[in-house]
């Protein structure tokens, strides 16, 4: 049991389809992320949501949707995505501000 | 922006050796923390250890240790007695303080320890 649950954990979608990445943190933590891992490239912030609310936005492409319905469920709406967009999709949460980030399995994302 | 750089691509330790990884930093700001994770094939990121920058003390945690010198920004994780299970891709990150906890990456370097 790693606190912070992602599913799917492997997703392979054609660049026209539209999917959804869901992560579920069981750690009564206040603050979620969304971060990318692509090969040869150092992990990347995407999102970041304080109490449910976006607090940051890290330049991400609008095809890339999140939603925080509440504190412990994340998602990343996906449609229209570009091959480069393949990488390893890792989910974080935190007690809050300046408090250590704890990390899902990750969602392995394979565009064709 | 804060930059973290990792020299190290790979690295290799014999089982129950020492093994020192570097990592540097760039910033401006004078608090803020800095992290050192752990990612096994398994893929999930696991925080082997954290630093204050405002503690002059350098952490550890079991067998692992830092060497944190604020002044040459550099902060080193150093493994003792390194067991097969210590193979994984390491990453240094740093977090400014109160800045929504935005953590930066360094590149990342894979540790293999050899039986």
């Amino acid at each position: 049991e790693t606190g912070v649950t992602q599913t799917p954990r492997h997703l392979v979608m054609g660049m026209t389809n539209k999917k959804s990445l869901k992560c579920e943190q069981h750690l009564g933590h206040n603050a979620m992320y969304w971060y990318k891992q692509s090969a040869k490239k150092p992990l990347e912030l995407m999102f970041v949501y304080n109490f449910k609310e976006q607090t940051e936005n890290n330049s991400v492409p609008s095809r890339f949707s999140p939603e925080c319905p509440n504190s412990s469920h994340l998602f990343l709406h996906l449609h229209t995505l570009q091959p480069e967009d393949s990488a390893l999709y890792l989910c974080a949460s935190s007690q809050g501000i300046n408090q250590p980030q704890h990390f899902g399995d990750g969602t392995r994302l394979s565009i064709l | 922006a804060q930059t973290v750089t990792q020299s190290q691509p790979e690295m290799s330790v014999q089982e129950a050796e020492t093994v020192t990884l570097s990592c540097t930093y760039d910033t401006s700001e004078s608090n803020y923390y800095l992290f050192w994770y752990k990612q096994p094939p398994s893929r999930q990121m696991i925080l082997v250890i954290r630093q204050e920058a405002y503690k002059q003390q350098n952490a550890t945690e079991n067998r692992f240790s830092v060497n944190f010198q604020k002044a040459a920004k550099s902060f080193s994780l150093k493994i003792s007695d390194s067991q097969l299970g210590d193979t994984a891709m390491y990453f240094c990150a740093f977090m400014k303080l109160n800045a929504g906890n935005m953590l930066t990456f360094g590149g990342g370097t894979r540790l293999m320890v050899k039986p």
